[in-house]
């Protein structure tokens, strides 16, 4: 069935930027919706962003302006480009696919630290 | 941005209890409302779509329902591994998600 695996996170400083890659297997991400979600430490869910096959993007409030989703089709791989972070952004993010408007496969998380 | 409310918060039960698990919406949701269920250290899982479908592999003890703005996610008889986290998710806007119902051991 295939399988998501994120990769990148680690500890950052507050102001710098952070590249976090979801490598996807068992199916292609440019056929599917391809979404990031973060969960800060002992908080709920938070849609981030998304991808759709015909390339166009959106973003959540917290990301919009600093983020930039993207995707590398031949590595089939997503991509999540974190700039200005903020301690607020400290959290595990997640790709998910999205199928029909549900996500049915995620990844195990990347966990994300924006700390001075 | 519509804004999703789960109660109870957390949820006191043993096992072979029945479990009804709320998720409210500001306003009307069509179909795509999901239920996830997310184990510590884990990834959420998802458990039912489009208000009332199990996705593959789970237990037919799961069920969701209800219409409009309120919905319903009901395990009827607890098994030790259903204590967890479970979030409902819309998407008939941006993606959103209620806080979450712990369902712990009593």
């Amino acid at each position: 069935e295939g399988q998501l695996v994120e990769s990148g996170g680690g500890l950052i400083q507050p102001g710098e930027s952070l590249r976090l890659s979801c490598t996807a297997s068992g199916f292609s991400v440019s056929d599917n919706v391809m979404n990031w979600v973060r969960q800060a430490p002992g908080k709920g869910l938070e849609w981030v962003s998304d991808i759709y096959p015909d390339g166009r993007t959106y973003y959540g409030g917290p990301a919009a302006g600093r983020f930039t989703i993207s995707r590398d089709i031949p590595r089939n791989t997503l991509y999540l480009q974190m700039n200005s972070v903020r301690v607020e952004d400290t959290a595990v993010y997640y790709c998910a696919r999205e199928s029909m408007w549900k996500y049915d496969m995620w990844g195990p998380g990347t966990r994300v630290i924006v700390s001075s | 941005e519509i804004v999703l409310t789960q109660s109870p918060a957390t949820l006191s039960l043993s096992p072979g209890e029945r479990a009804t698990l709320s998720c409210r919406a500001a306003q009307n949701i069509n179909r795509f409302l999901h239920w996830y269920q997310q184990k510590p250290g884990q990834a959420p899982r998802l458990l039912i779509y489009d208000i009332s479908n199990r996705a593959t592999g789970v237990p037919a003890r799961f069920s969701g329902s209800g219409s409009g703005t309120d919905f319903t996610l009901t395990i009827s008889s607890l098994e030790p591994e259903d204590f967890a986290v479970y979030y409902c998710q819309q998407r008939t806007s941006w993606p959103t998600f209620g806080q979450g119902t712990k369902l712990e051991i009593k």
